[in-house]
């Protein structure tokens, strides 16, 4: 059966510091690959999502930034963190545009 | 941008009743998902409906979806306690033109009162 790990779960961050945050995927190859943020009682908010490795694509223009090193590692990363980066991050993995299956998400806080 | 809006944005019902939530959507879809989000949770898929479909059933789930009206609905039957969560609508819209993406509502956040 197919897994998603997330972590960390939770996270504070000060403001300017770097961020990475890794999401794998077990028992699947070749997964579309989702990075979302939600902010506090609100939806999700697409960040990037990745067909295949190396390719990302942004919907959020932003200091945040993703890469798919292997088939199942996705990593969003920033080099400075603004407080606006708060939020609750989610991972998600699918094969085409059917249902998206989540991890447990990190919730960081920026100071 | 949000595809989807969900209606009512927040619903309170008693333990047993029904629950019915709607979504609306603003352009023609492939697909419509429903999910449903534990508090501090990630999502979990409950189910998914095509553009040629009207009706699915899932358990207590039944999900209606009307193309003319850009609209659908989830109806939770008997509810319980546990089903107490945000429920989320997402589409996959014609227009994505194959990009896999799904572009999420803003959620109804349901509570069940024992």
């Amino acid at each position: 059966s197919q897994t998603i790990h997330q972590w960390p779960a939770t996270l504070v961050q000060p403001v300017g510091s770097p961020l990475s945050l890794e999401c794998t995927v077990e028992g699947t190859s070749n997964p579309n690959l989702y990075w979302y943020r939600q902010a506090a009682g609100r939806g999700l908010q697409l960040l990037f999502y990745s067909v295949g490795i190396g390719q990302i694509s942004s919907e959020v223009p932003q200091n945040l930034s993703a890469s798919r090193p292997q088939d199942r590692q996705f990593i969003l990363s920033s080099k400075k963190l603004l407080l606006s980066d708060s939020g609750f991050y989610l991972c998600a993995w699918s094969l085409g545009v059917y249902e998206q299956y989540f991890g447990p998400g990190t919730r960081l806080t920026v100071t | 941008s949000q595809q989807g809006e969900e209606d009512p944005q927040a619903l309170s019902i008693q333990e047993g009743e029904n629950a019915t939530m709607n979504c609306s959507y603003k352009t023609s879809i492939n697909n419509l998902q429903w999910y449903r989000q534990n508090s501090g949770r990630g999502l979990v898929h409950l189910i998914l409906i095509r553009s040629n479909e009207r009706e699915k059933h899932s358990g207590r789930l039944r999900v209606t979806l009307d193309t003319s009206k850009k609209s659908s609905s989830l109806l939770i039957t008997a509810s319980r306690a546990a089903d107490t969560a945000s429920y989320f609508c997402a589409t996959d819209p014609v227009s994505n033109f194959g990009n896999e993406k799904l572009t999420f509502g803003t959620g109804t956040r349901l509570t069940i009162i024992p």
